[in-house]
C-alpha cells in the first residue's frame, strides 16, 4: 500500500506532556498538509508545505504546535505542553504537484490527553 | 473564505440514486468545487472535483449550476458503503489548496 501513513494510530497523554506524530506522505507528492477534526466536526487546516517550505499555518496553530518537513519527504507535528483542548484526530494529507491535485489523506492519529 | 452550505443529514435507500446539494453563492471565478467523503474512522477520500463543466468519473458525477452558485453531487446507485460525511469545498491554487471542510452531509443508506 502506497497511501499516507501515519504513526501511532493512537496517543494517550497526559496533560502537560509533550507529544510528536509522523506523516509519511505518497512519494511523488511535494505537498503536505496537517489538519484537526474533532468529534462531529469537519477537518479544520493547520499548515500547508511544499517540499520542505512551510507556506501556510492557520491561526489554530498556537505557538505550542510546530510542524516540519525537513528533507521535503516526512514530516512531524510536535505539541508542547498537552491540553485536553488538544484532543482531537490529526489528520495528514499529500498531494501531487500539479494544478489542483486532490489531496490523499492518511487515517491520522487519534490525540487522548487526559 | 468562501463558504458552502449543506444540509446536515440525508437518506437514501440502497440502489437508488443519491442527490446532494451544495450552495456556494460567494464562489468565486478561480474557486473549484471539490467533494470528499468520510467514512467512520477513516481519513477524507476524495471523490470528485470541477470548475465550471459537469464532471463524471468512477465514483460520481458533478453537476454544476450555470450561474456556478450551486453544484450537486451524484451518486447513481448508492450501496451500504457509500455511507459516509461528505464535505463540498471550495478551493484554488491561490489558497495553497488548503481546503477547509465545513460539517458536510451525513448520508444514510438503507437496505
Amino acid at each position: 500500500d502506497t497511501g499516507v501513513s501515519q504513526d501511532p494510530r493512537h496517543k494517550i497523554t497526559k496533560r502537560g506532556q509533550n507529544v510528536t506524530f509522523r506523516c509519511d506522505p505518497i512519494s511523488e507528492h511535494n505537498r503536505l498538509y496537517w489538519y484537526r477534526q474533532t468529534l462531529g466536526q469537519g477537518p479544520e487546516f493547520l499548515t500547508y508545505f511544499q517540499n520542505e517550505a512551510q507556506l501556510e499555518k492557520s491561526r489554530l496553530l498556537s505557538d505550542r504546535f510546530s510542524a516540519e518537513r525537513p528533507k521535503g519527504s516526512f514530516s512531524t507535528l510536535e505539541i508542547q505542553r498537552t491540553e485536553q483542548g488538544d484532543s482531537a484526530m490529526y489528520l495528514c494529507a499529500s498531494s501531487h504537484p500539479q494544478g489542483e491535485s486532490p489531496l490523499h489523506f492518511g487515517n491520522g492519529t487519534r490525540l487522548t490527553v487526559t | 473564505d468562501a463558504k458552502t452550505t449543506q444540509p446536515n443529514s440525508m437518506e437514501s435507500n440502497e440502489e437508488e440514486p443519491v442527490h446532494l446539494p451544495c450552495n456556494h453563492s460567494t464562489i468565486s471565478g478561480t474557486d473549484y468545487i471539490h467533494w470528499y467523503r468520510q467514512l467512520p474512522s477513516q481519513g477524507p477520500e476524495y471523490v470528485i472535483h470541477g470548475l465550471t463543466s459537469n464532471v463524471n468519473n468512477r465514483m460520481a458525477s458533478l453537476a454544476i449550476a450555470e450561474d456556478r452558485k450551486s453544484s450537486t453531487l451524484i451518486l447513481h446507485r448508492a450501496t451500504l458503503r457509500d455511507a459516509a460525511v461528505y464535505y463540498c469545498i471550495l478551493g484554488t491554487s491561490n489558497s495553497g489548496y488548503a481546503l477547509n471542510f465545513g460539517k458536510g452531509t451525513s448520508l444514510l443508506v438503507t437496505p
